[in-house]
Formats: C-alpha cells, sequence, structure tokens
C-alpha cells in the first residue's frame, strides 16, 4: 500500500463547475498537509498548505483536512480553463526543509 | 516568491554518457535541496537530500554512484546521471528550502537517453 493515495484521474468537468480532488494517507506521523499544481512539463507550485486538521481558504481553493480520516481535501471553485493541470497532494511530519510524500497527481481538466 | 532554477530544461544524450543537471536558488540561500525524478503520469519520487557542505543522503533504491550530487554552495546543487541509460529517461525536478519554511521547486530537467 502506498503511504498516500490519489486517484490519477483524468477528471474533466465544465467552467464553473465546482472541483473536488481528495488524498488518502497512512502515516499518521504526517502534520502538514500540501496542494501543488503542475502544468505540463513544469515543477510544481504550492497552492495551499495546511497543518493538522482544519480548513483554509484562498480565493476559489479551499483546502480541508480531516486527520481522524487520513483524508485530506482541495475544492476549486468557479473553475476556470487556466486551472486544468495537473494537482498533486503532498505531505510531510514536519514543516520547513523536510522531504515530502506526494500522491501520484490528478490531471484536471476544465472544459470551456 | 522565491526562484529555483533548472538547468538543463532539456537534454538529450547517448547511452553511457553523462550528464550534469543545475538546481539553483536564484534570491534565498537553500541550505537544503531535494532532487526528485517523475515518471510520466506518476508521482515525484524522492532521490535524495542534498545539504550544503556535505554528502547527500540517498533514498533506499537510489544508486548514489549513478546519480551523483554536489551541494558546493547555499545556492547550488547538481546531479550528475553518470553512464547514462534509456531506463535514466525521466523528468528530474529538484526543490529547494528557504528560511520560511517552504519548498520552491525548479522548473524540472528533462532528460532522453538515446
Amino acid at each position: 500500500q502506498k503511504e498516500v493515495e490519489q486517484d490519477p484521474g483524468p477528471l474533466s468537468v465544465p467552467e464553473g463547475a465546482i472541483v473536488s480532488l481528495n488524498c488518502t494517507y497512512s502515516n499518521s506521523a504526517f502534520q502538514y498537509f500540501m496542494w501543488y499544481r503542475q502544468y505540463s512539463r513544469k515543477g510544481p507550485e504550492l497552492l495551499m498548505y495546511t497543518y493538522s486538521s482544519g480548513n483554509k481558504e484562498d480565493g476559489r481553493f479551499t483546502a480541508q483536512v480531516d486527520k481522524s480520516s487520513k483524508y485530506i481535501s482541495l475544492f476549486i471553485r468557479d473553475s476556470q480553463p487556466s486551472d486544468s493541470a495537473t494537482y498533486l497532494c503532498a505531505m510531510s511530519e514536519d514543516f520547513g526543509n523536510e522531504k515530502l510524500t506526494f500522491g501520484t497527481g490528478t490531471r484536471l481538466t476544465i472544459i470551456p | 516568491g522565491a526562484v529555483v532554477s533548472q538547468h538543463p530544461s532539456w537534454v538529450i544524450c547517448k547511452s553511457g554518457t553523462s550528464v550534469k543537471i543545475e538546481c539553483r536558488s536564484l534570491d534565498f540561500q537553500a541550505t537544503t535541496m531535494f532532487w526528485y525524478r517523475q515518471f510520466p503520469k506518476q508521482s515525484l519520487m524522492l532521490m535524495a537530500t542534498s545539504n550544503e557542505g556535505s554528502k547527500a543522503t540517498y533514498e533506499q533504491g537510489v544508486e548514489k554512484d549513478k546519480f551523483l550530487i554536489n551541494h558546493a554552495s547555499l545556492t547550488l546543487s547538481t546531479l550528475t546521471v553518470t553512464s547514462a541509460h534509456p531506463e535514466d529517461s525521466s523528468f528530474y525536478i529538484c526543490s529547494a528550502g528557504a528560511n520560511t519554511g517552504e519548498l520552491f521547486f525548479g522548473e524540472g530537467s528533462r532528460l532522453t537517453v538515446l
């Protein structure tokens, strides 16, 4: 079993829809949870990070962490074609210069 | 945000040759840099952790003699793929840690070994 499980998709939704991306994990020591966006042939860029359980909102993006269920989510509201990318969840036991454990990434396409 | 530059972004080489990839933190000093490998439609797999002035720490299954990592300064780490073979063809990505705790990723280097 992988430490972090993420549905690879692909996921296609119409423009304006709400997108839900999810990851599950097995390591209860993970404390920091991150979502990265990766465009084709580019390096990942950090979208959001969350410490422990709870919600965090940034514009159209909301990250949720449920440590009791070992389940994290990223919601994208009012999705735009420019949101089309691969979204990777990542986790670590500590924050700051710590190696990350990544999910496989979900390829998302927003259809105009 | 902070910028991490990788060079080259794309390289093709013949089997048996060695290829060096550079990772630079352009506007901050990074005591730790990480090297990842990513196959198509797969996640980033950590290869090694590079610490300035000391030997790199390799993940299980990564050949340290095959993938030479040098972190000579606080702004530069290099990955050398020695005696490259077609199975080494992949997307190599580095990340660097800023003192804010955030990790910034390079744009990646696509290696194709013929």
